[in-house]
């Protein structure tokens, strides 16, 4: 079955600077590749998403970037705020969110 | 306003009894998941149901049972609980339709198994 590795597991950095989390995954036939947010006591949500017919996406200060070749996808998050403080968790889906393989999740925390 | 609904916040059990977890959907959605939240570890899949009476094994399914009798709940079993399955439970459900594959999720249940 599919596999997907997180790193880091733990990411610290000062406000207003830029974050990157990277996942990479082990089933070729993955061909979608959500991220969601976990805040402290809460339930997670997704972020944002990509397939795999396209290379890079991005929502405001979010952006997802997919290497198919590699099998590697990342999170960057610009400009970051203390509300950025959460945990991230990656997945890959080789049938369409059907069913999604999660990664170890990164705990951020954006310092003011 | 999307809503999935868990029975329980948290739960204490004993070793060796049986456990009903219960998740409440109302988004008419057709896919249903329970997975298990460790730390390091992020969320695992339990099981998925695609359609009611329908399941699928997900990669630990073992110890643990499902029931799907109405489309808007999900229940998941633990026949016998043991110690290792105490966790943070989290239930979640999605649309089949081509045009998002969000998952929604409940808010968790915390099981103590002492």
């Amino acid at each position: 079955g599919e596999n997907v590795e997180q790193h880091p597991s733990t990411l610290s950095v000062q406000e207003g600077d830029s974050a990157v989390i990277k996942c990479t995954y082990s089933d070729s036939a993955s061909n979608y590749f959500p991220w969601y947010k976990q805040e402290l006591g809460k339930r997670p949500q997704l972020i944002i998403d990509i397939r795999s017919n396209v290379g890079e996406k991005k929502d405001q200060r979010i952006a997802v970037t997919l290497n198919k070749t590699a099998k590697h996808f990342s999170l960057h998050i610009t400009e970051t705020q203390p509300e950025d403080s959460a945990v991230y968790f990656c997945a890959a889906s080789p049938n369409a969110g059907n069913m999604l393989t999660f990664g170890g999740g990164t705990r951020l925390m954006v310092k003011p | 306003d999307v809503k999935v609904t868990q029975s329980s916040r948290y739960l204490v059990k004993r070793t060796g009894e049986k456990v009903f977890l219960e998740c409440v959907q109302d988004m008419d959605h057709e896919n249903m998941f329970w997975y298990r939240q460790d730390p390091g570890l992020g969320l695992r899949l339990i099981y998925f149901s695609y359609d009611v009476k329908m399941k699928e094994k997900g990669d630990i399914p073992e110890g643990y049972s499902v029931s799907r009798e109405k489309k808007e709940r999900f229940s998941l079993i633990l026949e016998s609980a043991s110690t290792n399955q105490t966790s943070m439970y989290l239930c979640a459900s999605s649309s089949r339709g081509r045009s998002s594959y969000e998952q929604y999720f409940g808010p968790g249940t915390r099981l103590t198994v002492t």
